[in-house]
């Protein structure tokens, strides 16, 4: 079981903006920094956010992250239906070995 | 451009072991910040982290499997080899490897990953 709980799912039309949390705690969200990939079914999970805040290449801008203690937040503005996938937070714990965990993953329906 | 590809055994028999390879290009293993990561994901579940082995040589593990998992390296053939002991059918799940980069000690990410392979633990 994850240490970070995301909601199971998050649904708009098109053109809205849909926010997705993960909450984690203070070995984890609350010292580390978190990213956010995207996973369509049948292909390779892609990097949406590093850094808490940072987009990749490539990236749309309509994808933003942000941190605040020992939560963080992806949000989609602009909803596409290309957005549709399974969202997934990650991050490093280290409590009491270092390792890295991923959420328990968000389902998008636009 | 980075590529990395994932390959193995499609079907293992409870108790085996399964070893599986990474195959990249576009970077170099040796590499200050660079290093490959192991993570599955069961059939309709969460992604799971597995491993990571580091430029340096340093790896780590999942607690939970920790026991079961090696990470090894070899930089002249550009591949990471994961082997995981004393398979069960809970360990099915499709297999990803992913080029990880370490900035500043303490900002890391995943990117990008292989495609993935998909391993049924099975009699």
């Amino acid at each position: 079981q994850s240490v970070l709980t995301q909601p199971p799912s998050a649904s708009g039309t098109p053109g809205q903006r849909v926010t997705i949390s993960c909450s984690g705690s203070s070995s984890n969200i609350g010292r580390n920094t978190v990213n956010w990939y995207q996973h369509l079914p049948g292909t390779a999970p892609k990097l949406l956010i590093y850094g808490n805040d940072q987009r990749p290449p490539g990236v749309p801008d309509r994808f933003s992250g942000s941190k605040s203690g020992t939560a963080a937040s992806l949000a989609i503005s602009g909803l596409q239906s290309e957005d549709e996938a399974e969202y997934y937070c990650a991050t490093w714990d280290d409590s009491p070995n270092v390792f890295h965990v991923f959420g328990t993953g968000t389902k998008v329906t636009v | 451009q980075i590529t990395l590809k994932e390959s193995g055994p499609t079907l293992v028999k409870p108790t085996q072991t399964l070893t599986l390879t990474c195959s990249f290009s576009g970077f170099s293993l040796n590499a200050s910040g660079v290093g490959v990561a192991w993570i599955r994901q069961p059939p309709g579940k969460a992604l799971e982290w597995l491993a990571l082995l580091y430029w340096n040589g340093d790896k780590e593990y999942s607690p939970s499997l920790k026991s079961r998992l090696t990470i090894t390296k070899d930089t002249s053939k550009n591949q990471v080899v994961l082997t995981m002991t004393n398979t069960d059918p809970v360990d099915t799940a499709t297999y990803y490897c992913a080029h990880s980069i370490t900035v500043f000690g303490v900002i890391s990410w995943f990117d990008p990953w292989g495609q993935g392979t998909l391993v049924t633990v099975s009699s």
